[in-house]
Parts: structure tokens; sequence; C-alpha cells
């Protein structure tokens, strides 16, 4: 079975601080995504990434940047974190094959930034 | 841009009947994907089905069946025989082929369905 692994459940931190958020996926592929959800909004796409050293913003990328040195990882940076970004992020990753190659996601880390 | 609409945000559901969740998509692609994600209280996100946007016959999985209308854009889920582990957030949600060929995923704001004994 396809495993993502994110490396926190839960995180606080203050404002200001830098955050990691890491990601690792067992399956060898190719693209990896990182999103926020909050409630009503669904899940908002960060940045992905579709090879290593690779990326691309998605949807929502103020504030946040991305790091894929390895191909089963890839992490989401918080330069200077802010209240506005306590969320549940959400790392998934996928083939590059079609179809149905769905995302497989981690199990979340819920962060709040104090 | 593309844009996955979710128009009913919570619903109540009899166990053992079968309850109908809305999606309805805009995009200009021909090409696309149609997803439903399954996210129980725990957090984890769970793959349910997929709909090919050339695929003829609409998809199932088990009590999973996906009502693809593509004239009108919309790709509704069904669920049939509700049982209460069934309670959880649904999102709908839209694959793109970006440029890069990566899978990029759009989704919906999200139903929650609660599934009373």
């Amino acid at each position: 079975d396809v495993k993502v692994t994110q490396s926190s459940r839960y995180l606080v931190k203050r404002t200001g601080e830098k955050v990691f958020l890491e990601c690792v996926q067992d399956m060898d592929h190719e693209n990896m995504f990182w999103y926020r959800q909050d409630p009503g909004l669904g899940l908002r796409l960060i940045y992905f990434s579709y090879d290593v050293k690779m990326k691309e913003k998605g949807d929502i990328p103020e504030g946040y940047s991305v790091s894929r040195e390895k191909k089963e990882r890839f992490s989401l940076i918080l330069e200077s974190a802010s209240t506005n970004q306590t969320s549940m992020y959400l790392c998934a990753s996928t083939t590059r094959d079609f179809p149905p190659n769905e995302q497989f996601f981690g199990p979340g880390t819920r962060l709040t930034v104090l | 841009a593309q844009k996955i609409t979710q128009t009913q945000p919570g619903m109540f559901v009899q166990e053992k009947e079968a309850v109908t969740l809305d999606c309805t998509y805009d995009t200009s692609d021909q090409s696309y994907g149609l997803f439903w994600y399954k996210q129980p209280s725990s957090g984890e996100m769970i793959f349910l089905i997929y709909q090919g946007s050339y695929d003829e016959q609409n998809a199932t999985e088990g009590r999973y069946s996906l009502n693809f209308q593509k004239a009108r854009k919309s790709a509704n889920l069904v669920i049939s025989a509700s049982q209460l582990g069934d309670s959880a957030m649904y999102f709908c949600a839209m694959r793109e082929r970006t440029k890069a060929a990566g899978n990029k995923l759009t989704f919906g704001g999200g139903t929650r369905v609660l599934v009373k004994p």
C-alpha cells in the first residue's frame, strides 16, 4: 500500500517562527502536493512538485515556500509564521500516469500559530 | 481557471437510505477527471471513485456511484444503503492537466454527511 507520512500530527508555533512541515512518500511518485484545509473552503493547493527540484505555485502560495531535494520528500516552509496560517496541512502524492491516478494523502498536520 | 461547487454544506440521512451529494464543475478543458474523496473525523482523505470526462458509463464502486451529466457539468455522488460509518466530510475534486503533466486537483468546499440510526 502507498504510504504518505507527515512529520507531525499537531504543531504549535509562535508568530514569526520559521516552520518546516515534512512529507515523505514510499511509492516512487513523481508528483507531490501541499494543501491547506479550512472549514467551508475545502482543500486549497499551496504548491506542487512534478519532479525533484521542480515546483509550481498553486492557488495560495503567498507566505509559503517548498523544497524537493529528493523524490520521496517534499517540504513546506513557512518563512515567518502568522496567525492566519493556522490550519490543517495535507500532503499528497500521485504518479504521472493516467487514469485514475488518484492522489494519496498523508494524515495531515494541524498547525496552530499563536 | 477551474471551479468546483458543492452546494450542500451538510445533510442528514437515515441509515439504510440512499443519499446524493451534489457537485458541479466549471472547465473549458475537454479532458478532465472527477474524483470523490471521503474524510472521516480522523482526518485522512480516502479516495472513493473516479470518472473520466470521456468515460461513457457512470463509474461505480461498491455502494458508491457517480451520476455524471457532462452537458450539465455535474458529477453527483450517490451512496446507497447508508451506514453509520459513512458519516464524514465528502469532497468533490477535478483534475487539471497542467503543462508540466502534473495531476493538480481542485476541490470543492465539501459536504458533511451525518447518518442517523
